[in-house]
């Protein structure tokens, strides 16, 4: 059973990157790592997802070590708009495991 | 495309009733799922739906239980509410059988219940 640990919160500036790490332990090579953004008062909103090496996308990056006891999101000059919580979401086998959330703020 | 439709998006009801919250999943998704965010607890799994089938069930008393239709929409129920199932009940849908094999959850807006 997966258990994912976030940090709590992390502080920021406009333009500079942001790397939040997701620790997690016995997930098999296939599971599946999620990351997704979250507003108050609004549902998660996907970013990026996968299980081994790096992803990209238009919006984020995410690295995934080969222990595969972490994993990273790296949203690149962020700005103020991107102050939210994230959370990362394990897939492993058949369960569902959320961190905690780490709560993103972007200061101008 | 239309996202994840949650319905109704607020409500208030008092201890001792019964609530149904409804979720129309994005077009073509056939696996719904159930979460509770609160505060406290975060994000917690409730229970998942496949082709009308419960798939899988989270730890939560029998007050809560779920179902899906034919059209792959789906509701979940909560009888004999208490004051601690205040929450934000959020229901995701996936193209296939879940997060396992890459298939991508996406979230509705959720519905917020207090209950007094």
């Amino acid at each position: 059973l997966a258990k994912t640990t976030q940090p709590v919160s992390m502080d920021s500036y406009e333009g500079q990157e942001v790397n939040i790490t997701c620790s997690h332990n016995n997930i098999a090579t296939n599971d599946y790592i999620t990351w997704y953004q979250q507003f108050p008062s609004q549902g998660p909103r996907f970013i990026i997802q996968g299980y081994k090496t790096k992803v990209t996308n238009e919006v984020a990056s995410l690295f995934i070590p080969a222990d595969r006891k972490s994993s990273t999101l790296s949203l690149p000059r962020v700005s103020l708009s991107d102050t939210a919580v994230y959370y990362c979401l394990v897939a492993a086998g058949n369960k569902l495991t959320f961190g905690g959330g780490t709560r993103v703020l972007v200061k101008p | 495309k239309a996202g994840v439709t949650q319905t109704p998006r607020y409500l208030i009801k008092t201890r001792g009733q019964q609530v149904t919250l409804s979720c129309s999943p994005i077009s073509g998704h056939r696996s719904v799922s159930w979460y509770q965010q609160t505060p406290g607890q975060g994000l917690q799994f409730l229970f998942e739906y496949f082709s009308e089938t419960q798939r899988n069930k989270g730890n939560f008393p029998g007050r809560f239980s779920g179902r899906q239709f034919s059209n792959s929409r789906s509701e979940m129920n909560v009888s004999t509410l208490e004051l601690g199932d205040s929450a934000l009940y959020l229901c995701a849908s996936s193209l296939g059988d879940r997060a396992r094999s890459g298939n991508t959850i996406y979230f509705g807006e959720g519905s917020w219940l207090t209950v007094v």
